[in-house]
């Protein structure tokens, strides 16, 4: 079945490090690729995504490339900052067609923590 | 308020007591889906339903049940408590479409003494 895998935590970095958060996929077809972000107490919230192969999904400086040839989707940022800290979730979904019924499936979380 | 709300945000119950999480939704998403959040597993899928009166099992749906008899509406009930069914339960609603967003919950704490 459809899984992801997620480097472990947690990530502990200095304020205005380089991140990357290793994530790879397996799944039928060609799947929509998503991270998602969790703050202490909150619920999930989209970070960004991208829906085919070599697209690149962007928000808040963060960065990802569905890349096919490798099941990838890793997460980076050139300049992390307090602020960042979060559990960041990698997942993917696949649509009805291809017997993925918009499921989201997600990998367990990678915990990141900046400090000044 | 427009969004997707859960109740209550934390519950504690005893062993084998019945006890039902709620969830709404303002947009009419179509897709509706519960998932349980514990350490070291991430976010695992119990159940999903892609529109009203339709439902389907997750990855973990043992013990669970749903209902959908209105779209915005998912209930999660637990029908005889156990201990290992303490987690952090976050619901989630998607218009559809794989590409699509998904918008969750708060998220509700459940304890089961």
């Amino acid at each position: 079945g459809d899984s992801v895998t997620q480097m472990e935590g947690p990530v502990t970095l200095s304020e205005e490090a380089f991140l990357t958060i290793n994530c790879t996929y397996t799944a039928t077809g060609y799947p929509s690729l998503f991270w998602y972000v969790q703050y202490p107490g909150e619920g999930l919230q989209l970070l960004l995504k991208a829906t085919k192969a070599d697209d690149k999904g962007s928000n808040k400086g963060f960065e990802a490339t569905y890349r096919k040839e490798t099941t990838s989707f890793h997460l980076e940022k050139g300049s992390v900052q307090v602020s960042d800290s979060a559990v960041y979730f990698c997942a993917l979904s696949r649509n009805m067609f291809s017997g993925g019924y918009n499921k989201l499936i997600f990998g367990a979380g990678t915990r990141l923590a900046v400090h000044p | 308020d427009a969004g997707i709300t859960q109740s209550p945000r934390y519950k504690i119950t005893e062993t084998g007591r019945q006890v039902t999480l709620m969830c709404h939704q303002t947009w009419s998403h179509s897709y509706m889906f519960w998932y349980r959040q514990d350490l070291g597993h991430g976010l695992r899928l119990i159940y999903y339903s892609a529109a009203a009166d339709i439902t389907d099992k997750g990855e973990v749906p043992d013990g669970y049940v749903v209902s959908r008899s209105k779209t915005e509406n998912f209930p999660l009930t637990l029908e005889s408590a156990t201990r290992s069914q303490t987690s952090v339960y976050f619901c989630a609603s998607r218009k559809g479409g794989d590409g699509g967003e998904a918008f969750f919950g708060q998220g509700t704490r459940l304890t089961v003494v």
